[in-house]
């Protein structure tokens, strides 16, 4: 059974800072990963997909980078500002087809302090 | 282009009643998933529909069902409410099932 954990569950932050984010599967059967946010009380905004043959995908300050042999990914914020404050979480799509069901894991809350 | 809209926003029910959520997905995209999010369990899967299909689903019981129309749109239904089923229902759509969006959801509280 494919499990999804994000270390850490909260992290605070001084504006500027770059930082990173974890995420770990247990299953590298993955047909793709995606990275979302998600604002208190509202619903999720994708930030990156990244497929199962690809190393890595940017947009602006944002970089995920996958590694499925190790079961790991990561998410790169760059200059982080106050505005990113939220929280962060990473699905992944198993198995061969790309079906609609996303595991998801916990989530990461980030806080970015002026 | 629109997003995905989920209607009602906000419900309030009792114990026993059942619910029907909304949801309509992007324009051209033919699969849409619906997830429940808790503060304990997180966002945990309910079931996909496909072309009208159920194509997946997870691991709820069978008070929760869906139904998706022709023109994409779905609804889901929850019969006998529990306390429990009080969550952020959130739907998404995709073209294919691959990289989905997200509504914004709508929160269901069973009193």
């Amino acid at each position: 059974k494919q499990e999804v954990t994000q270390i850490p569950a909260a992290l605070s932050v001084p504006e500027g800072e770059n930082l990173v984010l974890n995420c770990s599967f247990t299953d590298s059967a993955i047909y793709n990963l995606q990275w979302f946010r998600q604002d208190p009380g509202k619903g999720l905004t994708s930030l990156l997909l990244i497929q199962s043959s690809q190393r890595e995908q940017t947009s602006g300050r944002l970089n995920a980078s996958l590694d499925k042999s190790s079961g790991r990914s990561t998410l790169y914020i760059a200059a982080s500002q106050p505005g990113d404050s939220a929280t962060y979480l990473c699905a992944v799509h198993q198995g061969s087809s790309n079906t609609g069901k996303l595991i998801f894991g916990q989530g990461t809350t980030l806080q970015v302090k002026p | 282009k629109a997003g995905v809209t989920q209607t009602p926003r906000y419900l309030i029910k009792t114990r026993g009643q059942q619910v029907t959520l909304s949801c309509s997905p992007i324009s051209g995209h033919r699969s849409v998933s619906w997830y429940q999010q808790t503060p304990g369990q997180g966002l945990q899967f309910l079931f996909e529909y496909f072309s009208e299909t159920q194509r997946n689903k997870g691991n709820f019981p069978g008070r929760f069902s869906g139904r998706q129309f022709s023109n994409s749109r779905s609804e889901m239904n929850v019969s006998t409410l529990e306390l429990g089923d009080s969550a952020l229902y959130l739907c998404a759509s995709s073209r294919t099932g691959a990289e989905q969006y997200f509504g914004p959801g709508t929160r269901l509280t069973v009193t």
